[in-house]
């Protein structure tokens, strides 16, 4: 069963600045697999990254996924304030076949 | 509107049972694969259950296994989530959400989520 890690928990940034958020795999992981979400307070999570590189519809380009194997990133270029949030990774596995979150990165003005 | 709308949560009792629903629109809801996705207070998500379009394939997080069905109804444009045998540790939001497919490709994803429903337990 594959096991995903978060790093940092919480990443202390201003509006304007980058931001970079990693997503660990125990074992490799499909490229083809890999999705990063944000989520707000009271709100249901958001579809940004899908196949670790591809933004979601409506996704604004200032997000960007990357990475392969059991290392993946997701790259905020330049910070608004609504994108203070928590962040987190998922992949599919097909053996045995699940789905699994990463524990999460809170983004939050610095 | 591409629309998912959660319904039947509620407070229960340890060992009670709950039936939750959730109602699509604004989609060829019999073309997609549905996942339920929960989140217990202050927590992370956690994946439960994962239902094809047809229902053909069904997978079941190993913390629910035997005591969760998962179930949908095409011409409803319904899925379900059948809790029985529930624990204090199923406290959460539920989330129902849409895989994310396109006519070439399924891509496990989840594109579409509704607004949760809570379910507590306790007595």
């Amino acid at each position: 069963e594959i096991v995903l890690t978060q790093s940092p928990a919480t990443l202390s940034l201003s509006p304007g600045e980058r931001a970079t958020l990693s997503c660990g795999a125990s074992q490799s992981v499909s490229s083809s697999y890999l999705a990063w979400y944000q989520q707000k307070p009271g709100l249901a999570p958001r579809l940004l990254i899908y196949d670790a590189s591809s933004r979601a519809t409506g996704i604004p380009d200032r997000f960007s996924g990357s990475g392969s194997g059991t290392d993946f990133t997701l790259t905020i270029s330049r910070l608004e304030p609504e994108d203070f949030a928590v962040y987190y990774c998922q992949q599919y596995g097909s053996s045995p076949p699940r789905f699994t979150f990463g524990p999460g990165t809170k983004v939050d003005i610095k | 509107e591409v629309q998912l709308v959660e319904s039947g949560g509620g407070l229960v009792q340890p060992g009670g049972s709950l039936r939750l629903s959730c109602a699509a629109s604004g989609f060829t809801f019999s073309s997609y694969s549905m996942n339920w996705v929960r989140q217990a207070p202050g927590k992370g998500l956690e994946w439960v259950s994962y239902i094809s379009s047809s229902s053909s394939t069904i997978y079941y997080a190993d913390s629910v296994k035997g005591r969760f069905t998962i179930s949908r109804d095409n011409a409803k444009n319904s899925l379900y989530l059948q809790m029985n045998s529930l624990r204090a540790e199923d406290t959460a939001v539920y989330y129902c959400a849409r895989v994310y497919s396109t006519e070439r490709r399924v891509y496990y994803g989840m594109d579409v989520w509704g607004q949760g429903t809570t379910v507590t337990v306790s007595s």
